[in-house]
């Protein structure tokens, strides 16, 4: 069974610049999260994605944002990019995100901005 | 504001030498404790969910248990491939509420 996808594994931009990253849920999973990993801050929530809605949203400025498609797999933006950006972003699946269903990460997207 | 708090932030350990690594938090309303490891350049990998106090969890040289304060990963007879970092997370609240992270415990197994 296929696990969480994410592309790119790398990605350089510069500051000002928008990034895309993109998220293929294991199948059969629906909701879909996103956070983001760096040295200081350790793992942080950004946002959950279910149905094509996102239900919750962690402590970022809206240069951060998400969609869902139909097949669930999740796309996330980053406008306006600033050095502090640079980070592991992950993304985690699980069957609906409700109770305590544990999540599973991809390997991430490793972010660095110039 | 939930918490979670993890120690030590590194140990290493020789071959065989067991030891325990603890994840204290402070939550309102804990739906579940999850423990993940993570090896380097790679995504969490999930390992244990915890729900209530009391309960325990076993995978090969891994333990996981659970009180109303703290979780604890006991670690039996480690090898030099159980090295990573190993992470804990709680869910609270509603369940579309992201995980709230510790920062992890980098854990180094020498042959």
């Amino acid at each position: 069974k296929a696990g969480v996808t994410q592309t790119p594994r790398y990605l350089i931009k510069t500051r000002g610049q928008q990034v895309t990253l993109s998220c293929s849920p294991i199948s059969g999973h629906r909701s879909v999260s996103w956070y983001q990993q760096t040295p200081g801050q350790g793992l942080q929530f950004l946002f959950e994605y279910f149905s094509e809605t996102q239900r919750n949203k962690g402590n970022f400025p809206g240069r951060f944002s998400g969609r869902q498609f139909s097949n669930s797999r999740s796309e996330m933006n980053v406008s306006t990019l600033e050095l502090g950006d640079s980070a592991l972003y992950l993304c985690a699946s699980s069957w609906t995100g409700e109770g305590s269903q544990p999540q599973h990460f991809g390997d991430g997207t490793r972010l660095s901005i110039l | 504001e939930d918490q979670v708090t993890q120690s030590p932030e590194a140990l290493r350990l020789q071959e065989g030498e067991s030891s325990s690594l603890n994840c204290s938090y402070t939550v309102s309303g804990l739906r579940g404790l999850f423990w993940y490891r993570q090896d380097p350049g790679k995504g969490p990998e999930f390992l244990f969910t915890l729900y209530s106090a009391g309960e325990e969890k076993e995978k090969e040289r891994l333990k996981a248990t659970l009180t109303k304060k703290e979780s604890f990963l006991h670690i039996t007879a480690p090898k030099p491939e159980d090295s990573a970092t190993y992470l804990c997370a709680v869910q609270v609240g509603g369940g579309a509420d992201g995980l709230t992270f510790g920062k992890g415990t980098h854990l180094i197994i020498q042959p």
